[in-house]
Parts: C-alpha cells; structure tokens; sequence
C-alpha cells in the first residue's frame, strides 16, 4: 500500500522568511495530494491540494510542486506570518477527493516574531 | 468549504467498555470518512462510508465499525475499547473538491 514519508518533522522560521515542506510517497498510482493545517484543538483543514496532471499550483503566499517522476511534493509558504505557526500534514491518495488519504507523520512550523 | 460536525467534543471510558461517535456531514457529501490520530501521528484511515455502504477499510480490527444513514450522517461505533484506542477520531466529509474534516471526539480510554 502507499507509504508517504514526511520531512523535516518540526521546522522554525522567522516571520517574513520562506518555509518549505517535503513529502515523498510510494504508490505510483496516487494521483492527488492535498495538504492539510491543524492548529491546536482543532481538525485537520485543507489549505491547497495538487493533481497529477499538474506540475505546480500556488494560491497567495503558498504553492505546492509535485515532481511524478521522483515520487516528491512539497509545500512553499512565502513570507510567513505568526499565523501560519500550526502542524501541516501532506497526503496522497489513489484517486479524487473522495478517496482513502494517506498522511505523513506532520511538521510542526513555528513562525518567530 | 466547511459545515462537518462531530459529537461529543470529549468521552472518557474504561477498558471493556463500548462507545458510538457521530457525525454530521456537510450537506450534499454522500461520502464519509473516520480516521483515527494518535497523539503526534497523522490521521490514519479506519473507513469510508459512501450511499450507506462500507466503500473502503484500512487496517483496523472488525469491533471499529460504522453506519452511514440516509441523510448521509454516521456513525463510528467501537467495542470492547483498549487504551491503544485512545486517540482523536476525526470524521471527513468528501466533495469533488476535497475532504473536509470536523474537528473530531478526543477518547480517553482508562
């Protein structure tokens, strides 16, 4: 079954700076990889996903990349904010958005002021 | 999009003993999912429940089990809890654009 491998697990950067997410999974049939922030307390909540007929997406100060070939996709959040401090998990799935996730094991981002 | 709420916020069991979580999905998702997050994990998937029929199971013993009802709601019932079951338990309602999640039930089993 899929595998996805999370990297680094706690990450800390000053506000401003750019922060980067690495995952890489093992199922070469996932096809769709969403990225998920949970703060304290809370569920996980979808932030930006990709599609495997897609190379790159950004949405405002994040982008996530995704390279097929080498199995790797990663999360950019440019001039961080206090606010992006939480725990992001990637994940993968065989299908669209109604199928299994597989996450990794999370990154906890600090956002120093 | 959001609109997935989960009940109780909090339950605190013994070893033995049975519990029933729920679920109210966003209006219009036929397609739910439980998953379950150990304390600093990510979710793991327990199973998904799409028109009412079981459409999925990951690795989990058969006393985790559910029920989806017409109005696409669910449950999660677990029997004879162990501590390991101690965990968040989130459910995700699902849309061609994603899976969304509620904020999930924190079980304590003593």
């Amino acid at each position: 079954g899929e595998n996805v491998e999370q990297h680094p697990s706690t990450l800390s950067v000053q506000e401003g700076d750019s922060a980067v997410i690495k995952c890489t999974y093992s199922d070469s049939a996932s096809n769709y990889f969403p990225w998920y922030k949970q703060e304290l307390g809370k569920g996980p909540q979808l932030i930006i996903d990709i599609r495997s007929n897609v190379g790159e997406k950004k949405d405002q100060r994040i982008a996530v990349t995704l390279n097929k070939t080498a199995k790797h996709f990663s999360l950019h959040i440019t001039e961080t904010q206090p606010e992006d401090s939480a725990v992001y998990f990637c994940a993968a799935s065989p299908g669209q958005g109604a199928q299994k996730l597989v996450f990794g094991q999370g990154t906890r981002l600090t956002i120093n002021p | 999009e959001t609109g997935v709420t989960q009940s109780p916020t909090h339950l605190i069991k013994t070893r033995g003993q049975q519990v029933t979580l729920r679920c109210s999905s966003q209006s219009g998702h036929n397609t739910v999912s439980w998953y379950q997050q150990a304390l600093g994990q990510g979710p793991q998937f327990i199973f998904q429940y799409y028109r009412e029929e079981e459409n999925g199971r990951g690795n989990f013993p058969p006393r985790f089990s559910g029920l989806q009802f017409p109005n696409y709601s669910s449950e999660l019932n677990v029997n004879a809890l162990e501590l390991d079951d101690s965990a968040l338990y989130l459910c995700a309602s699902s849309s061609p654009s994603g899976q969304f999640f509620g904020p999930g039930t924190r079980l304590t089993v003593l």
